[in-house]
């Protein structure tokens, strides 16, 4: 049982370049999420989806776009980087909504734009 | 807009001593939980701790427990018998018990980097 894992776990990506982040959860798991984490700023959600087939905007959702073809993977894309979204992004997953459900995150990917 | 404030950026700790972080929030709603996660510097999020608003009792987990005060809107993490593995950073975190699309389940405070010093 991996939990959740993120690849690549960096990056470095020139100011309009595009480039996608994988995020894969093996514990069957409905909702999952796209968050950021900016120097000395907890994490802010970028987009999430409730299920198979869904998305929808979190609280910084302008310059990303997401997809959840399959149930277990959730990926977050960058059509033209821009230096602002430098920064890590989470990945999280959880069973359904509410806060007695966990949310299980990822390890982090650190991405650099120049 | 609820909001999660953590006033102390830095703070350091001796090994076996006990330390406080402190953690207050603002919201309207009656119902609610709150959490403490733990980030090593691996980076992965560990959950540390939560607790409900509906729950008068303060939560505990071995080593770390909360003291909740509601009215005082004030939740504080203390970490008993601090180890080197407990250097990280703390953030604090309110979940909505109702949020959609253009908003966020978890609200996070900007963090607190613990220190433990041997």
């Amino acid at each position: 049982n991996a939990g959740v894992t993120q690849t690549p776990k960096f990056r470095v990506l020139k100011t309009g370049q595009s480039m996608t982040l994988l995020c894969a959860q093996d514990m069957n798991h409905e909702y999952m999420y796209w968050y950021r984490q900016d120097p000395g700023m907890g994490l802010r959600l970028i987009h999430y989806s409730v299920g198979e087939g869904t998305t929808a905007k979190g609280e910084v959702p302008d310059g990303y776009n997401v997809s959840r073809l399959k149930k277990q993977n959730f990926l977050l894309g960058l059509e033209s980087a821009a230096p602002s979204q430098t920064s890590v992004y989470f990945c999280a997953s959880s069973l359904r909504a509410g806060a007695d459900n966990e949310q299980f995150f990822g390890p982090g990917t650190r991405l650099t734009v120049l | 807009a609820q909001t999660v404030t953590q006033s102390q950026p830095e703070m350091s700790v001796q090994e076996a001593e006990t330390v406080t972080l402190s953690c207050t929030y603002d919201t309207s709603e009656n119902n609610y939980y709150l959490f403490w996660y733990k980030q090593p510097p691996s980076r992965q999020m560990i959950l540390v701790i939560r607790q409900e608003a509906y729950k008068q009792q303060n939560a505990t987990e071995n080593r770390f427990s909360v003291n909740f005060q509601k009215a005082a809107k004030s939740f504080s993490l203390k970490i008993s018998d601090s180890q080197l593995g407990d250097t990280a950073m703390y953030f604090c975190a309110f979940m909505k018990p109702r949020w959609g699309s253009g908003n966020t389940p978890l609200v996070f405070g900007k963090g607190t980097r613990l220190s433990v010093i041997a």
